[in-house]
């Protein structure tokens, strides 16, 4: 019930193209749902994060797409530059609990191809 | 420049030897992290801190201890115990722990990769 499964493992986009990687969660009481990117030898930072109260969260070519019925949230990278080339780890925590630790997704290493 | 100072970069030590990665910050930020990173299997943590003299046992605290004494540093030791310590360990920090009410951000420092042979 703590998991939080992301897919796929590895991704190659040409660029110019659409990025889509997805995560799945089974704890319906998670309610903070954060994209963090991280490039070769750096820490992970936060991209992007999104609560259960909107289906979507845009920031630049970075959009989050939330669906709570089906309990799964996705990060499109719209125009993928090969700058964007990073591991995106997504993570899922109960806010309304004091304490909640975030639970990170296995990560996705994204390739943009020029 | 406030960040995360992760030192040192890469550690190489033998079985069956403790070793301490250490972890500064001078974001004056009251909650530290510590996560290990595993090709395939995301970040998991292993022990977190509130407050100076307090920390609590993450997922995987087995193996590992931690101490902080001071607000800005939070060192790491792995023990002998650890039956599988070579990894990419990151710290992390938040201006707070989690309230209930709002989750802050955590910034990561750069990470060290220990490798023990």
């Amino acid at each position: 019930q703590q998991q939080v499964k992301q897919s796929p493992q590895s991704l190659i986009v040409q660029k110019g193209g659409i990025s889509i990687i997805n995560c799945a969660y089974e704890n319906t009481a998670f309610d903070y749902f954060p994209w963090y990117q991280q490039f070769p030898g750096k820490g992970p930072a936060l991209l992007i994060a999104i609560r259960p109260d909107v289906s979507e969260k845009k920031e630049g070519r970075f959009t989050i797409s939330f669906n709570k019925s089906a309990k799964q949230f996705s990060l499109h990278i719209m125009d993928s530059q090969p700058g964007d080339s990073a591991t995106y780890f997504c993570a899922a925590s109960r806010e309304a609990v004091k304490g909640g630790k975030l639970i990170f997704g296995q990560g996705t290493e994204l390739s943009v191809k020029p | 420049d406030g960040g995360i100072t992760q030192s040192p970069k890469y550690l190489f030590r033998k079985e069956g030897q403790n070793v301490t990665l250490s972890c500064e910050q001078n974001l004056n930020h009251d909650a530290m992290y510590w996560y290990r990173q595993d090709p395939g299997q995301g970040l998991r943590l292993i022990y977190y801190s509130q407050i100076v003299n307090d920390f609590q046992k993450g997922d995987i605290a087995e193996g590992y201890s931690v101490s902080r004494e001071k607000k800005e540093s939070f060192p790491l030791t792995v023990t002998s115990a650890q039956k599988n310590p070579t990894a990419f360990y990151l710290c992390a920090s938040s201006i707070a722990f989690s309230t209930g009410f709002f989750t802050y951000e955590q910034y990561f420092g750069p990470g060290t990769r220990l490798t023990v042979t």
